[in-house]
């Protein structure tokens, strides 16, 4: 059984689309978060959620909005897709006061 | 596809002690290799990264990894840990396509 997994590995979109990103884990974890490979390979985070509220919230674009409808889930959307939001984006979980993350296997997103 | 393993899974060492964790990559062309260190209740963050030249690489903290191409290694180390190190650390491969993780090491440091 998968522990995080991301929906859809890979995503190809026109520019201007909204899309989203799904993210479950059957762990049952406290924390997930959401992080950008941008195109030098660092991996950033941009959101994190501890029991559904919002505790990160990096510098990202407004565009880009996390929702969460229970512990488990943990889902991106993504509105009016620019190029430069092609990357690929990892999701991933850990215990509230935990250090080990469990990390989805990435979606690898597109916009052309 | 490229992989990266990570042998020890759980670490415990006292402060003062060096440490030297263990990463091993399989080949697959172009090598990029990463260490993350997570701490507790924190996200992941950059350690270090090489993708070439000097393959003794220094990061933050204190910390620094070398590659060994003859290995297939890229450990990480520190000569003296402290308290504040306890942390999960992950090794990481991958090309702009996609990054594959280890499964990490939790490092416990005591006083």
């Amino acid at each position: 059984d998968t522990a995080v997994s991301q929906t859809p590995k890979y995503l190809v979109t026109q520019m201007g689309n909204d899309k989203s990103i799904k993210c479950e884990q059957n762990l049952g974890h406290d924390t997930m978060y959401w992080y950008k490979q941008d195109s030098k390979k660092f991996l950033k985070i941009m959101f994190s959620y501890n029991n559904k509220e919002l505790i990160i919230n990096e510098t990202v674009p407004n565009r880009f909005s996390p929702k969460s409808p229970d512990k488990a889930h943990l889902n991106l959307h993504i509105n009016s897709l620019e190029l430069g939001d092609s990357a690929v984006y990892f999701c991933a979980s850990s215990q509230d006061r935990g250090t080990r993350a469990f990390f989805g296997q990435g979606t690898r997103l597109t916009v052309v | 596809a490229q992989s990266v393993s990570q042998h020890n899974h759980h670490v415990i060492l006292s402060e003062a002690a060096s440490l030297e964790l263990g990463c091993n990559y399989s080949y697959g062309g172009t090598v990029n290799l990463f260490w993350y260190v997570q701490y507790p209740g924190q996200h992941l963050q950059l350690l270090l990264k090489y993708f070439s030249g000097d393959p003794l690489v220094k990061g933050i903290k204190g910390f620094e990894a070398e590659f060994i191409k003859s290995k297939f290694s890229f450990n990480l180390r520190k000569p003296s840990v402290q308290w504040s190190d306890t942390a999960e650390y992950f090794c990481a491969t991958g090309t702009a396509s996609k990054l594959t993780f280890g499964t990490g090491t939790r490092l416990q440091v005591t006083l």
